[in-house]
């Protein structure tokens, strides 16, 4: 089973970028979801297959994953940014189905 | 609109039994894959739960194996877990999340949740 290692914490100044890490091993061969959650409200899918947004996602958030590490990037960061964000991966196989979740990460914008 | 819309949620004693329901709308519900994921009070997501769409495959995260049972009823467009043997690390707000496939599965939509405390 994979354990996904997020910072607990990233800090940030309006405008600025965002870069939130996702790390296991050979993450780089598994696609990457990512989520992002504000207090008291479900989770919104941001990020996903690595890099695709959803409709309705802005442009400033965007994906990379190779190696052993996935980053969600957030450029010119807004105040309404502010959230927990969750990488995923699924750890699929032919006898089971197995969805992980990162630890997640806080944005605190300054 | 689309949506997701979790009920059934409240106190219960440990051992004790409950069942949520999560109603949809809004979209084709027959033809996606829908799971149950949880969070506990100030932690992470968990995976609980997913069902195929035509209950051909059902699995479970290992935590629940046994004690839960997740269900579906096509024509009503709704997925239903029954948890039994409740534990006090059960506590969470579960949440119902459809799923899509590109290579990858991912949660897509999710409704807003429905609180599970169990305390004695």
């Amino acid at each position: 089973s994979y354990v996904l290692t997020q910072p607990p914490s990233v800090s940030v100044a309006p405008g600025q970028t965002a870069r939130i890490t996702c790390g296991t091993s050979n993450i780089g061969n598994k696609g990457v979801h990512w989520y992002q959650q504000k207090p008291g409200q479900a989770p919104l899918l941001v990020v996903y297959d690595d890099g695709d947004r959803p409709s309705g996602i802005p442009e400033r958030f965007s994906g990379s994953n190779s190696g052993d590490t996935a980053t969600l990037t957030i450029s010119r960061v807004e105040a309404g940014d502010e959230a927990d964000y969750y990488c995923q991966v699924w750890g699929g196989g032919n006898d089971r189905l197995n969805f992980v979740f990162g630890s997640g990460t806080k944005v605190t914008v300054l | 609109e689309v949506q997701l819309v979790e009920s059934g949620g409240g106190l219960v004693k440990p051992g004790g039994s409950l069942r949520l329901s999560c109603a949809t709308s809004g979209f084709t519900f027959s033809v996606y894959n829908m799971n149950w994921v949880r969070q506990a009070p100030g932690k992470g997501l968990e995976w609980v739960s997913s069902i195929s769409t035509m209950n051909s495959y059902i699995y479970y995260a290992d935590s629940v194996k046994g004690r839960f049972t997740i269900s579906r009823d096509n024509a009503k467009k709704s997925v239903y877990l029954q948890m039994n043997s409740l534990r006090a690390e059960d506590t969470a707000i579960y949440f119902c999340a459809r799923v899509k496939y590109s290579g990858s599965y991912y949660f897509d939509l999710w409704g807003l949740g429905t609180l599970v405390t169990v305390s004695s």
